[in-house]
């Protein structure tokens, strides 16, 4: 089946710091990739996306490139602010029973940024 | 604009108690919605998800169930509460054969107690 594996957190890094977040995953055919992102006591927001193989995608100074030789979609921003801290969640879509396109979504990697 | 709206914020029930949320979208017809769990510390577990009105589809048994009334709205049900239903719960949609990622509501937070 499909899956997301994260890398562990939490991270914790100074401002101005450059972050890397792991993303590797399983999947058959052919997935889109996502990074979402949740702040205290609110829901996820899409981050980025990139639906084929060597698509980058980018938003708000994060990047992230679908790499389909190695089967990774990590997170990278050279310069992380306070306000980057949150939780951050890698997912892939695939398709299922039905119509349904459903999201399956990594276990998450808690972020903090220090002034 | 689609927009997404989950009410209530937050929630405190007792053990035994029901449980009734409401999820609507604005803006766009016949979505796919989704219902998901995120358990204190730990990542999202998806519940329920619905392609139409009366089609429910779900992911994991427990003493939770999932309603579409109307092509709009999903609504999250329980008959008596467990301690380990509590949790952030989180409703989404998206659309149609071009996958664009779902678009989160704010979430309820539920505690029993």
């Amino acid at each position: 089946g499909n899956s997301v594996t994260q890398m562990e957190g939490p991270v914790t890094l100074s401002e101005e710091a450059f972050l890397t977040i792991n993303c590797t995953y399983t999947a058959t055919g052919y997935p889109s990739l996502f990074w979402y992102v949740q702040y205290p006591g609110e829901g996820l927001q899409l981050l980025l996306k990139a639906t084929k193989a060597d698509d980058k995608g980018s938003n708000k100074g994060f990047e992230a490139t679908y790499r389909k030789e190695t089967t990774s979609f990590h997170l990278e921003k050279g310069s992380v602010q306070v306000s980057d801290s949150a939780v951050y969640f890698c997912a892939l879509s695939a398709s299922s029973s039905g119509s349904a396109r459903q999201l399956t979504f990594g276990s998450g990697t808690q972020l903090t940024v220090l002034p | 604009s689609q927009t997404i709206h989950q009410w209530p914020a937050t929630l405190v029930q007792p053990v035994g108690s029901p449980l009734s949320l409401e999820c609507t979208v604005e803006g766009t017809s016949n979505p796919n919605l989704y219902w998901y769990r995120q358990a204190a510390g730990r990542g999202l577990q998806l519940l329920f998800y619905s392609v139409g009105i009366g089609q429910i589809s779900s992911e994991v048994p427990q003493n939770l169930s999932a309603s579409r009334p109307q092509d709009r709205q999903f609504i999250l049900s329980s008959k008596k509460l467990l301690l380990s239903d509590s949790g952030f719960y989180l409703c989404a949609w998206s659309k149609g054969q071009v996958f664009y990622g779902y678009t989160f509501g704010s979430g309820t937070r539920l505690t029993v107690v």
